[in-house]
């Protein structure tokens, strides 16, 4: 059974289209985050809900747009797709205030905009 | 700001011999330090955490270190194995704070 699980693993487009990346985890966690991880490897926060409450959004172009219809499910709009945002990007979840702070991660999706 | 310092960015390594990575903080409030392990195509996994109440901790050939008044902490792997050949990221938090995390070591362990 996988915990997290993010679809697709992989979106390939053109710069200027639209793209959605989405995510459930059956952990029964209440925070969910989305992750952006460039060539260079670094883990980059971008946003993080609880209980379906924005509770984290860092400095993310207001082009990307994540939505929280349940706390088991986090997906990540993203408008006007641009070169840069050529990017591995990972949901994952925790449990938050009970929780020891573990992170769970997906095994990402990989988008290639050209 | 990057809160949490790691390196090397890079390391390579004898099968057999003892991998170090080190990691330093500032923010004294910090009070959760995981390793995660992210090997090619996967997602990040929670490899041994610790907190600052005990100076070492101890799963298998893993091995954390902390040094709380240097604002320190280490990942020691004994007996590296190819296997073990990953990227390596050190983070911090605080309370329900956000986990901060390193920029990553990546691993190579050469047979």
């Amino acid at each position: 059974d996988t915990a997290v699980s993010q679809t697709p693993k992989y979106l390939v487009t053109q710069m200027g289209n639209d793209k959605s990346i989405k995510c459930e985890q059956n952990l029964g966690h209440d925070t969910m985050y989305w992750y952006k991880q460039d060539s260079k490897k670094f883990l980059k926060i971008m946003f993080s809900y609880n209980n379906k409450e924005l509770i984290i959004n860092e400095t993310v172009p207001n082009r990307f747009s994540p939505k929280s219809p349940d706390k088991a499910h986090l997906n990540l709009h993203i408008n006007s797709l641009e070169l840069g945002d050529s990017a591995v990007y990972f949901c994952a979840s925790s449990q938050r205030v009970t929780g020891n702070g573990e992170l769970f991660f997906g095994e990402g999706s990989r988008l290639t905009v050209l | 700001q990057q809160q949490v310092k790691q390196s090397p960015q890079s390391l390579i390594v004898q099968k057999g011999g003892i991998s170090i990575i080190n990691c330093a903080y500032e923010n004294t409030a910090f009070d959760y330090f995981p390793w995660y392990q992210q090997f090619p195509g996967k997602g990040p996994a929670l490899l041994i955490a610790i907190r600052p109440d005990v100076s070492e901790k101890k799963e298998g050939r893993f091995t954390i270190s902390f040094n709380k008044s240097a604002k320190q902490f280490s990942l020691h792997i004994m007996d590296s194995q190819p296997g073990d050949s990953a990227t390596y990221f050190c983070a911090a938090k605080g309370g329900s704070e956000k986990l901060v995390f390193g920029k990553g070591t990546k691993l190579t362990v050469n047979p």
